[in-house]
C-alpha cells in the first residue's frame, strides 16, 4: 500500500541550528511529493512541492527538501531554526496517474525550537 | 483570491443537534476534500470530491455524517445527530487535478472548530 512516513513525532531543536526532519514514502513510481506547515490553530499552509523539474526544492521561509529516489525520502531542512518556526510539520504524497488528488499524509511532527 | 472560505469558524452545539458545515473552496480548483483533526486521531480524511461526484467516502465514520456538492464553488458537512465525541477541528480543502495548470497541492481553509456538549 502507498504511504508516507514520517521518522520521529517530535523534534526539538535549539535557536539558530539546523532544522531536519524526515520523510520517506513508498512507492517505485515516485509521487508528487509536499510539506505542509500547521501553526497553533490554524490550517496547513504549503511550503512547498516536489513535481520531478529538480531534486532540491526550496520553499517559503528558507526550508527546503531534497528529493532522493534511491533512498525513497524527501527530508526538509532549514539551516537556522527560528523561534517562529515551532509548528506542526506535514509530509504528504500524491501517488498515481489519473489522481483525482488524493493526498497521502505523514503522521505529523511536532518541532519545538528553544531559546 | 481569497483562499477557501469555511464558516462558521466556531460552532459549540449540544448532542443530538444537526450541525451543517459550509466551504467555498478556490474558483477553479476541482477537488475538494473534507477533514477532521483530533489530538487523538490526528488528520483523518473524511470524503473528498472530484468535478463535484463524491469519489471516496470511505474516511466518513459513521451515518451521522453526510456530504454534498451541489455545484463547483460550494460544499457541505452535516453532522445529524451531533455527539461528544464528534469535536474536532473540520478542515476543508480544494486542489486542482486537471488540465494543464494541474499540481494536486491542496489548499486548506482556516477549519471550523466544533464542539458538541
Amino acid at each position: 500500500a502507498q504511504s508516507v512516513t514520517q521518522l520521529g513525532s517530535h523534534v526539538s531543536v535549539s535557536e539558530g541550528a539546523l532544522v531536519l526532519l524526515r520523510c520517506n514514502y513508498s512507492s517505485s513510481v515516485p509521487p508528487y511529493l509536499f510539506w505542509y506547515v500547521q501553526y497553533p490553530n490554524q490550517g496547513l499552509q504549503l511550503l512547498l512541492k516536489y513535481t520531478s523539474a529538480a531534486t532540491l526544492v526550496k520553499g517559503i521561509n528558507d526550508f527546503e527538501a531534497e528529493f532522493k529516489k534511491s533512498e525513497t525520502s524527501f527530508h526538509l531542512t532549514k539551516p537556522s531554526a527560528h523561534m517562529s518556526d515551532a509548528a506542526e510539520y506535514f509530509c504528504a504524497g500524491a501517488y498515481g496517474s489519473g489522481n483525482t488528488g488524493k493526498l497521502i499524509f505523514g503522521q505529523g511532527t511536532t518541532l519545538q525550537v528553544k531559546p | 483570491d481569497a483562499g477557501v472560505i469555511q464558516s462558521p469558524r466556531h460552532e459549540v452545539t449540544e448532542m443530538g443537534q444537526e450541525v451543517t458545515l459550509r466551504c467555498k473552496p478556490i474558483s477553479g480548483h476541482n477537488s475538494l476534500f473534507w477533514y477532521r483533526q483530533t489530538m487523538m486521531r490526528g488528520l483523518e480524511l473524511l470524503i473528498y470530491f472530484n468535478n463535484n461526484v463524491p469519489i471516496d467516502d470511505s474516511g466518513m465514520p459513521e451515518d451521522r455524517f453526510s456530504a454534498k456538492m451541489p455545484n463547483a464553488s460550494f460544499s457541505t458537512l452535516k453532522i445529524q445527530p451531533s455527539e461528544p465525541r464528534d469535536s474536532a477541528v473540520y478542515f476543508c480543502a480544494s486542489s486542482l487535478t486537471s488540465g494543464r495548470a494541474k499540481g494536486y497541492e491542496q489548499y486548506f481553509g482556516p477549519g471550523t472548530r466544533l464542539t458538541v456538549t
